[in-house]
């Protein structure tokens, strides 16, 4: 059983610090890796992809990913209130996805 | 460009009644996710199409719910006898899946209660 792992939260962040987000997965063979953030009532959307080890970056958001240690992480720089959403991360298993339970955030102004 | 849609939004039906979900794809996606939400919990899969063939049912929680994809587009979901646990918000999503890169889009839901 391929499983994905996040803390559940909630993680509660001032406005403007960073928020560190992990996750942790047990398929060795998974290549891609996903964020997706979710709004209250809302349906999941794409925030980053990662599928080579080290850090990506995008505007204020940087995932990490470390395959050796099954473990990918995001860190979202400069936390708005608007980040906050629960983070669901995603890890390919072979043709299919499989979602992590989700950590709720919550950027205190 | 569009992106993926479902219909209705919102299914208010009574224990026992059947239901169809759809969802239409982004064009020219191959790959098209049926996921299921309940309230307060993650995404729970459900079933994969590539194309119009169904390689990975292993999601669907019982016969009850069965999924068809027709011209490798559009999706029904379809759930019979509808029992109360089957309330929770039905998730469509489509990648490209043309390289290694299947990143997923989805579709705003349907939200289905069953009284």
């Amino acid at each position: 059983q391929k499983e994905v792992e996040q803390n559940s939260g909630p993680l509660s962040v001032p406005e403007g610090a960073i928020a560190s987000l992990n996750c942790t997965y047990s398929d060795r063979g998974s290549q891609s890796f996903f964020w997706y953030r979710q709004y209250s009532g809302k349906s999941p959307e794409l925030i980053m992809s990662i599928y080579s080890n080290g850090d990506k970056e995008d505007g204020r958001f940087t995932a990490q990913l470390n395959k050796a240690s099954q473990y990918v992480s995001l860190l979202i720089r400069d936390s708005q209130p608007s980040d906050s959403a629960t983070y669901l991360c995603a890890v390919e298993g072979g043709q299919n996805f499989v979602f992590g339970p989700g950590t709720r955030l919550s950027v205190l102004p | 460009g569009a992106g993926v849609s479902q219909s209705p939004s919102n299914k208010v039906t009574e224990k026992g009644k059947d239901v169809e979900l759809r969802c239409d794809p982004i064009s020219g996606h191959t790959a098209l996710y049926w996921y299921r939400q309940s309230l307060g919990q993650g995404l729970e899969f459900l079933i994969y199409f590539q194309g119009n063939s169904a390689p990975d049912k292993s999601g669907l929680p019982s016969d009850r719910f069965s999924a068809e994809r027709t011209g490798g587009s559009v999706s029904t979901l379809t759930i019979q006898r509808t029992q109360q646990e089957d309330s929770a918000v039905y998730l469509c999503a489509s990648s490209l899946l043309s390289t290694r890169y299947n990143e997923q889009f989805f579709g705003p839901g349907t939200r289905l209660t069953v009284l």
